[in-house]
């Protein structure tokens, strides 16, 4: 079946820093990919959609300038969290929806982001 | 504008039982409704999933009931165990490459 493979599982960074998180569909090819956040004991919150060779679409209160997609092949998006604060510290999950049998979806393994 | 509600929003239930959990929505565009498990620190697992032109699907010990003019479906879990122990997420989408819209979870415990 249809995978995205989701990297790092988990990170641990200082306060300022940046971190990039990939998502590769391994074996389709994701024309779009959506990205969620999800906080402890919470559900999963759509955060934005990036659109290969375009720009990503964000929901509203999203920072773009904080929370950059970039989405330049059919199988390779990321999202770089860019000076990163404590308050960022989340679960970040990508999905990507799949054609054929059922047109469901896949979802990364999720990345675990700490910033202290 | 939460368009998935989803209940309750936790449920422990004795091992057998007959756990059910409910969502409601409120677009009639949405044509895809999928039930997700999710364990802590994983991403989330499909578990089943139901289009509106069907009343009923059954996959193994789990089962969607979907009833369209109230805009309502929900998940059963037949001979709960302790190992399905889990947030449950309903979810919803629109034809076309759009993403889901989830419903706030529900936290069942499987007691022995």
């Amino acid at each position: 079946g249809a995978v995205v493979s989701q990297h790092p599982s988990w990170v641990i960074c200082k306060s300022g820093t940046s971190v990039k998180i990939e998502c590769r569909s391994l074996d389709f090819q994701a024309t779009t990919m959506f990205w969620y956040r999800q906080f402890p004991k919470q559900s999963l919150m759509l955060m934005a959609t990036s659109n290969e060779g375009s720009k990503a679409t964000y929901e509203q209160g999203v920072e773009k300038d904080k929370f950059l997609i970039n989405h330049a092949s059919l199988t390779l998006s990321t999202l770089t969290v860019t000076s990163a604060h404590p308050e960022d510290s989340s679960f970040y999950i990508c999905s990507a929806r799949t054609t054929g049998t059922g047109n469901g979806y896949t979802f990364g393994s999720g990345t675990r982001l700490t910033v202290v | 504008q939460q368009q998935v509600k989803q209940s309750p929003q936790s449920l422990i239930v004795q091992k057998g039982g007959i756990p059910i959990i409910n969502c409601a929505y409120e677009n009639t565009a949405f044509d895809y409704f999928p039930w997700y498990q999710q364990f802590p620190g994983k991403g989330p697992a499909l578990l089943i999933a139901i289009r509106p032109d069907v009343s009923e699907k059954k996959e193994g010990r789990f089962t969607i009931s979907f009833n369209k003019s109230a805009k309502q479906f929900s998940l059963h879990i037949m001979d709960s165990q302790p190992g399905d122990s889990a947030t449950y997420f309903c979810a919803a989408s629109i034809e076309g490459n759009t993403p889901l819209v989830f419903g706030k979870g529900t936290r069942l415990s499987v007691i022995a």
